[in-house]
């Protein structure tokens, strides 16, 4: 089993389209939790950090439920420059990896 | 604001050639990544170094071999290059005893070995 599972997708949705990943990981002693961006043929980037109690940035809201091992990235109104792929990223503290990522889930928004 | 910076960018090998890639950053970070990118199989980690002096394996070391020449500049050798080194490599540093760090990267090497 992958230590960090995402739908690869894709995801094709509507502009102004509300979308939700989804990602587990496998690890219950894992500590930190982002979701980071890659456009197309780019390096990644950081989109948001997770926090326990939930965090929104704008139009982002992450969501962290440990009992369940899973991390969920709701994107709302969605716009044409949101199309890439997410990555669900997992910090298993006290591992020496640092940071662990999952495969990707590509998303493109259609006008 | 240079962040992370790769070199080369492409780069074409024959099967048994050896090659290094070159990283380097200023953001005083000590921690630094190797990682390799193949479709559908996500980034996967190579080798780190956590701090200046040391290195250590990661996921999918065999093949390369790394140098931690100071704390800005991280190296990735190929020795004898092969097909299934084709991949685009990232490197990416991060601040290290931080559990909400965030890593950094540079912007990638494509690398087709034939």
């Amino acid at each position: 089993r992958k230590e960090v599972e995402q739908d690869p997708g894709p995801f094709n949705v509507p502009e102004g389209a509300t979308v939700a990943f989804n990602c587990t990981y496998s690890n219950s002693a894992s500590q930190s939790f982002f979701w980071y961006r890659q456009d197309c043929r780019k390096e990644p980037k950081l989109l948001m950090s997770v926090y326990s109690s939930g965090n929104e940035d704008g139009r982002f809201t992450a969501q962290l439920n440990r009992a369940s091992q899973y991390i969920s990235l709701l994107i709302r109104d969605s716009k044409l420059s949101d199309s890439a792929t997410y990555l669900c990223v997992v910090n298993m503290l006290g591992s020496a990896r640092q940071l662990t990522f999952g495969s990707g889930t590509q998303l493109t928004v259609l006008p | 604001n240079a962040g992370v910076t790769q070199t080369p960018k492409f780069q074409v090998l024959k099967t048994g050639q050896s090659m290094t890639l070159q990283c380097a950053q200023d953001m005083n970070h000590n921690s630094m990544y190797w990682y390799r990118q193949d479709p559908g199989m996500g980034l996967r980690l190579i080798y780190y170094s956590a701090s200046e002096g040391t290195t250590d394996k990661g996921e999918v070391p065999n093949g390369y071999n790394v140098s931690r020449l100071n704390k800005r500049e991280f190296s990735l050798r190929l020795e004898s290059a092969a097909p299934s080194q084709t991949s685009v490599y990232f490197c990416a540093s991060s601040e290290a005893g931080d559990q909400n760090t965030e890593a950094f990267f540079g912007q990638g090497t494509r690398l087709t070995v034939v």
